[in-house]
This record gives C-alpha cells, structure tokens and sequence, in this order.
C-alpha cells in the first residue's frame, strides 16, 4: 500500500463547475498536509496547506481534512482553463526526517 | 522559484559515466532536499540535508550520494549512471518550524542512455 494515494485520473470538469481532488493516506501519525499544483513541465508549486480537521479556504480553492479517515480532499471552485495541471498531494510527520511524502498526483483538466 | 536554482537544467549522459547535479539556494535555508519525478510515482525523496555536512538518506538513495560543504549548495551525485536514474531531478528547500513547506527549483531533466 502507497503511503500517499491518489486517483491518477485525468478528471475532467467544465469551465466554473468544482473540481474535487481526493487523497488517502496511511499513516495515522501524520501531522501537516499540502496541495501542490503542477504544470506540465514545472515545478510543483504550493497552494495549500491544513493542519487540522475541518475545511480551509483560500480564495477559490478548500482543503478539507478528515483524520479520523485519513483522508484530504482540495476543492477547486469555478474551475478555470488555467487550473487545468497535475494536483500533488503531500503528508509530513516528524520522525526525524522531515521531509514530504508525496502522493503520485492527479491531473485535472477543465474544458472550456 | 524561492531564490533556488537548479544546474544544469538538462543533461544527456552515458550509462557508466558519474554526473554530479547542483542545487543553490540564496535564502540561507536550512534544510535542502532532492527528490526524482518518475510518471506514476511522483516525488520520491533521494537525499535531504539538514545542515553543512549533515545529510541523510530518502526512500530511494541507492546510487545516490550527496555533499553540502556550505549552506547555499547541496550536490547530488549519481556514481555511475544508469538507464534507471533518467528521470527529473528537483531541488527543495524548507525552514524547520513545525511544519515542512517546500518550495522548488526549476527541476533538472536527466536522460542516461
């Protein structure tokens, strides 16, 4: 079992519907979880970060975090064109080496 | 890209051969990682450094080594080259504080032939 899951996709959604992007992850004692955006042939680029359960928002996007099922979610409102890319899906805890375990990312691609 | 850069940006090399790739940073961060990008894998972590010759080992660091001799550069080193290492190399940088947030170079794309 992979630390980080993620459906590979493409999900495809139109132009301003909600692009929901869905994560699990294996290890309880996880602590910060991230969402990072990346286009084809760049860098991943941070958007999102949530620490604790509940929801988090940031202009058009929501991370949601549910410990108890181990699960992250980011919901991309009004989905644009432009946010058509690859969402990387990335969990820390402190074991003494800190560093982000990434999921394998799911694109999306938003039809105009 | 957060004052990383990231060298060379493209590289072609022979099964066999050591290639040695270079991460800067101009923040004074801390800690400095490198993880590969391989399609259905997502970043995997090589090597991180957490400080001037301090460095441990990632998930996948056999063939790998590293050397950080001052705070603004981390080397990547690949002893001898093989068809397994083509993949794309990125460099990132966190300050330590309780959570881990990266940020990236532009990323090194590696073909051993």
């Amino acid at each position: 079992q992979k630390e980080v899951e993620q459906n590979s996709g493409p999900l495809s959604v139109p132009e301003g519907a909600i692009a929901s992007l869905n994560c699990t992850y294996s290890d309880r004692g996880s602590q910060s979880f991230f969402w990072y955006r990346q286009y084809s042939g760049k860098s991943p680029e941070l958007i999102m970060f949530i620490y604790s359960n509940g929801d988090k928002e940031d202009g058009r996007f929501t991370a949601q975090l549910n410990k108890a099922s181990q699960y992250v979610s980011l919901l991309i409102r009004d989905s644009q064109p432009s946010d058509s890319a690859t969402y990387l899906c990335a969990v820390f805890r402190d074991t003494g080496r800190r560093a982000l375990t990434f999921g394998s990312g799911t694109r999306l691609q938003v039809q105009p | 890209d957060a004052g990383i850069t990231q060298s060379p940006r493209h590289k072609v090399t022979e099964t066999g051969t050591p290639v040695t790739l270079r991460c800067h940073q101009t923040e004074n961060h801390r800690y400095m990682y490198w993880y590969r990008q391989d399609p259905g894998h997502g970043l995997r972590l090589i090597h991180y450094s957490y400080g001037v010759k301090d460095t441990d080992k990632g998930e996948v660091s056999d063939g790998y080594s590293v050397s950080r001799s001052k705070t603004e550069d981390f080397l990547l080193t690949l002893e001898s080259a093989t068809s397994s290492q083509t993949s794309v190399y990125f460099c990132a940088i966190s300050e330590p504080g309780g959570d881990e947030k990266l940020f990236f170079g532009s990323g090194t794309q590696l073909s051993v032939l």
